[in-house]
């Protein structure tokens, strides 16, 4: 199995920054995903990262360290519909996605 | 249809009861998940299928079956609950067990007494 860890809550501004750390220990590794899931609902893909470097999509960018086992999903001008719960998943050597526990990140007026 | 739709959207089930969740998806994708989230512990792979008539083993298979007839449908049964298997079960599905995207089904709420 994967070891996936990132921190279970944090707290920020509307209008601010926020990074999500998520380090990983895998048996291979296929890429590494960002998913958003708002309470009660299914989980909705955000990014994917298989090479080292950073991705940006608008408000939102992925940084990944394959030698270093990290990345970090960071969140601009935070508003207040970016109130969820931010998954990593690694997919493995078989191209199975092992989820970490999810981070809530809760963005306050 | 349009996307992936399960059903029930929440079930309470008496332990000792058998149970199949139901998953459909009308996007023609290949490969199909099954996952479990509870709290503290994140999704967790149960079984999937890479195509139709295939399936394997996830992280945690045990008292889970599941079959892929055909494209659309993939549903998962519990043969005799127990309340361990309380949780909330999603489906999702993909292009392909490589593309980068998995779409996730609303999910069905399941409480086993």
């Amino acid at each position: 199995g994967q070891n996936i860890d990132q921190p279970t809550e944090m707290t920020a501004t509307e209008g601010a920054i926020v990074q999500i750390n998520c380090t990983y220990q895998t048996s291979g590794f296929n890429g590494l995903f960002w998913y958003q899931q708002h309470a009660g609902e299914a989980p909705t893909f955000l990014s994917y990262n298989v090479l080292d470097g950073l991705e940006e999509k608008g408000r939102f960018s992925s940084f990944l360290s394959r030698s270093k086992g990290y990345s970090y999903l960071l969140l601009k001008e935070l508003q207040m519909k970016d109130s969820a719960s931010y998954l990593c998943a690694v997919r493995d050597g078989d191209y199975k996605l092992s989820f970490g526990a999810g981070t809530t990140v809760t963005v306050r007026a | 249809i349009a996307g992936i739709t399960q059903a029930p959207t929440s079930q309470i089930l008496a332990a000792g009861r058998r149970m199949t969740l139901r998953c459909t998806q009308d996007m023609r994708h290949n490969a199909m998940y099954w996952y479990r989230q509870d709290l503290g512990l994140g999704l967790r792979l149960i079984h999937y299928s890479n195509t139709a008539g295939t399936t394997g083993k996830g992280e945690v298979p045990d008292g889970y079956s599941v079959s892929r007839a055909n494209t659309d449908d993939f549903p998962l049964t519990l043969a005799s609950a127990v309340p361990s298997q309380t949780s909330v079960y999603f489906c999702a599905s993909s292009d392909s067990e490589t593309s980068y995207e998995q779409f996730f089904g609303p999910g069905t709420r399941l409480t086993v007494l």
